[in-house]
């Protein structure tokens, strides 16, 4: 069965410095997301992508955060300077029409010290 | 403001049955989503209504009044891997639009 696949499983980082998280979405699928989830809280919204533009973001999502879809993989999250309150397990979900469902990665979990 | 409400923790037995309610209060409104997770891992879709009714899928059911702003998940005949944390989710935009989450329901299921 397809998956979304995410990489590092793991990141440890130094506040200030940059990082990419990595994913891979499902091949035929269309829309992606990124959401991420303090350790113990909800799942946030951060942005939803499609056609190569973002199509959503939400307050969270600010200048330090960006997405790229580099090639017809890859779906990227970069956080330009980070923060010790960025220290979350971000997920990346992807979803096809007519969109209800959402396929969730595993996660990768960023630890900002 | 933007709010979903859930019960924070629920309890049952084996084979029990249990209902989780979400009441929302959002800007917009195109579906209520219920997703599963476990412990360190990612959600699972279950289900997803966008007319009120209930949608059946195995032993799991949901239902939506969008005049109420009330949804609730019903697991049957529940198995000790049904303990997890529970998800509603509001889909507040279109095709990629935002989604809103609950704080989510711990459900513990006992032998």
């Amino acid at each position: 069965e397809p998956e979304v696949t995410q990489t590092p499983s793991h990141q440890v980082t130094q506040m200030g410095q940059e990082v990419i998280l990595r994913c891979v979405p499902i091949s035929n699928h269309l829309y992606f997301y990124w959401y991420r989830q303090i350790l113990g809280q909800k799942v946030e919204f951060l942005v939803s992508f499609y056609n190569n533009e973002i199509s959503e973001k939400s307050e969270i999502f600010d200048d330090q955060f960006s997405v790229e879809r580099p090639d017809g993989s890859n779906f990227t999250l970069k956080i330009r300077s980070t923060k010790l309150e960025d220290s979350a397990m971000y997920f990346c979900a992807s979803s096809e029409p007519p969109f209800n469902e959402q396929y969730f990665g595993p996660g990768t979990r960023l630890t900002v010290t | 403001g933007q709010s979903l409400e859930q019960p924070s923790e629920v309890t049952a037995v084996e084979g029990a049955i249990v209902q989780i309610n979400c009441t929302y209060q959002t800007s917009g409104f195109y579906g209520l989503s219920w997703y599963q997770q476990h412990d360190g891992g990612a959600p699972t879709f279950l289900s997803y209504n966008a007319l009120d009714g209930l949608e059946e899928t195995g032993r799991f059911s949901s239902f939506l009044s969008r005049s109420d702003s009330y949804g609730y998940l019903l697991l049957q005949e529940l198995q000790m891997k049904d303990s997890a944390s529970y998800f509603c989710a509001v889909r507040e935009g279109g095709n990629a639009g935002k989604s809103t989450f609950g704080d989510g329901t711990t459900l513990t299921v006992k032998p």
